[in-house]
């Protein structure tokens, strides 16, 4: 069981838009700032955003985040093929003072 | 170009330790602007954290493996490494290690920006 929560899945078309939530608490999503990593199966996760919103140099402006309360959004825009991935919503866990995940999001792109 | 590799056995019996080690090349592990962790990610499953360190030697640990997780970092190596013992079945996992940013502004800001491309680790006897 996961401390954020995420849906197991969603799916789009290419070229159409997609959002994912990460569900969190106070600790954690409501007082501290999210990131989201993308992970293609055999690969290292990447780090798509930080600090709710920034995106590393060479991430697609396709790629956005947003929080609100104890709520956090991945956004992807214009989708491809190659997005299809799992993605991951993480932050920092004041009460565990530890690092915490959501339980990761399937993308399909039909 | 800071790059991370993990290395260490790839099959580990029950109740024994497991034992990875991650090199860190084009970069200090010790330069004091970053934290060093572990994360692992059984089959079918999504990404759990495992804990960190800071080249002080200060550690942070997931609550539900504290008890069994030792991370420890060798600077003249520029290596750190994870101890996991009494493992099981359970333990069985594809292991990464990354480069941690941490700190506070309005709130702890926390992401791995750099990560290793994974072990697997097979607990059996």
């Amino acid at each position: 069981q996961s401390v954020l929560t995420q849906p197991p899945s969603v799916s789009a078309a290419p070229g159409q838009k997609v959002t994912i939530s990460c569900s969190g608490s106070s600790p954690n999503v409501g007082n501290n700032y999210v990131s989201w990593y993308q992970h293609l199966p055999g690969t290292a996760p990447k780090l798509l955003i930080y600090d709710n919103n920034k995106r590393p140099s060479g991430v697609p402006d396709r790629f956005s985040g947003s929080k609100s309360g104890t709520s956090a959004t991945l956004g992807i825009t214009g989708l491809q093929t190659g997005d299809e991935a799992d993605y991951y919503c993480g932050t920092w866990d004041s009460s565990l003072s530890a690092g915490v995940f959501g339980g990761g999001t399937t993308l399909t792109v039909l | 170009q800071v790059q991370l590799q993990e290395s260490g056995p790839g099959l580990v019996k029950p109740s024994q330790t497991l034992s990875l080690t991650c090199t860190v090349s084009g970069g200090s592990i010790s330069s004091g602007s970053y934290y060093w962790s572990w994360i692992r990610q059984p089959a079918g499953k999504g990404l759990e954290w495992i804990g960190r360190i800071y080249p002080s030697g200060s550690t942070n640990y997931n609550p539900s493996l504290k008890s069994r997780v030792t991370i420890s970092m060798d600077t003249s190596q520029n290596q750190f490494s994870l101890n996991l013992n009494s493992v099981t079945a359970a333990d069985t996992a594809v292991y990464y290690c990354a480069r941690d940013v941490w700190g506070y502004r309005d709130g702890y800001f926390y992401y791995m920006d750099v990560w290793g491309t994974g072990t697997t680790v097979t607990v059996s006897s």
